[in-house]
């Protein structure tokens, strides 16, 4: 069964931590998201990339970094992290090609205290 | 830029009844595809159906259908004989034929579906 896995389903973190989330998928997919989704809000996309070591800024990228040194592996950092960063966090991945849907994983809670 | 927009924050049904969650969208794009996404409790977001723009004829996944009308860009979801199990977020999202940046899916900020027993 093909999946997208994100390494932890909750998180607590210190404000000022630096915090790393991570996401691998196991379906060759080129392209990997990150998003953030808040009550009302929808899903907002932080950052994507499309190729191992290519990353591009998505809407909301501020306070955010990602890295991307495998195919299937891209995680998403938090620099320094801060009370409005507590969210849920989820990661994608898709195919290049017609419509192709996307695969999410189950998402991470991040709680910033 | 293309947006996609879902109405009713909330919606409810009673078991066993038929319910349609509303989904229009804004783009000057002909070629692109269009997609529900169910977000249940479990934070699993899971394909419930995919259209494509170019065909005329509505995507039904057993007791899933949708109601794409292309010249009012609205698509709607509609649940038939619905179960407690389809207690969800529902998220329609949009997605443009084209290679790059421009080709992300662009989701809507969803409606939460309660089924009454």
């Amino acid at each position: 069964d093909v999946k997208v896995t994100q390494s932890s389903r909750y998180l607590v973190k210190r404000t000022g931590e630096k915090v790393f989330l991570e996401c691998v998928q196991d379906m060759d997919h080129e392209n990997m998201f990150w998003y953030r989704q808040d009550p009302g809000l929808g899903l907002r996309l932080i950052y994507f990339s499309y190729d191992v070591k290519m990353k591009e800024k998505g809407d909301i990228p501020e306070g955010y970094s990602v890295s991307r040194e495998k195919k299937e592996r891209f995680s998403l950092i938090l620099e320094s992290a801060s009370t409005n960063q507590t969210s849920m966090y989820l990661c994608a991945s898709t195919l290049w090609g017609q419509g192709k849907s996307y695969t999410f994983g189950s998402g991470t809670r991040l709680t910033v205290v | 830029a293309q947006t996609v927009t879902q109405s009713q924050p909330e919606m409810s049904v009673q078991e066993a009844e038929t319910v349609t969650l509303s989904c229009t969208y804004d783009t000057s794009e002909s070629d692109y595809y269009l997609f529900w996404y169910k977000q249940p409790p479990s934070r699993q977001m899971i394909l419930v159906i995919r259209q494509e723009a170019y065909k005329q004829q509505n995507a039904t996944e057993n007791r899933f259908s949708v109601n794409f009308q292309k010249a009012a860009k609205s698509f709607s979801l509609k649940i038939s004989d619905s179960q407690l199990g389809d207690a969800a977020m529902y998220f329609c999202a949009y997605r443009y034929n084209y290679g790059g940046s421009q080709g992300n899916l662009i989701f809507g900020k969803g409606t939460k579906l309660s089924v009454k027993p």
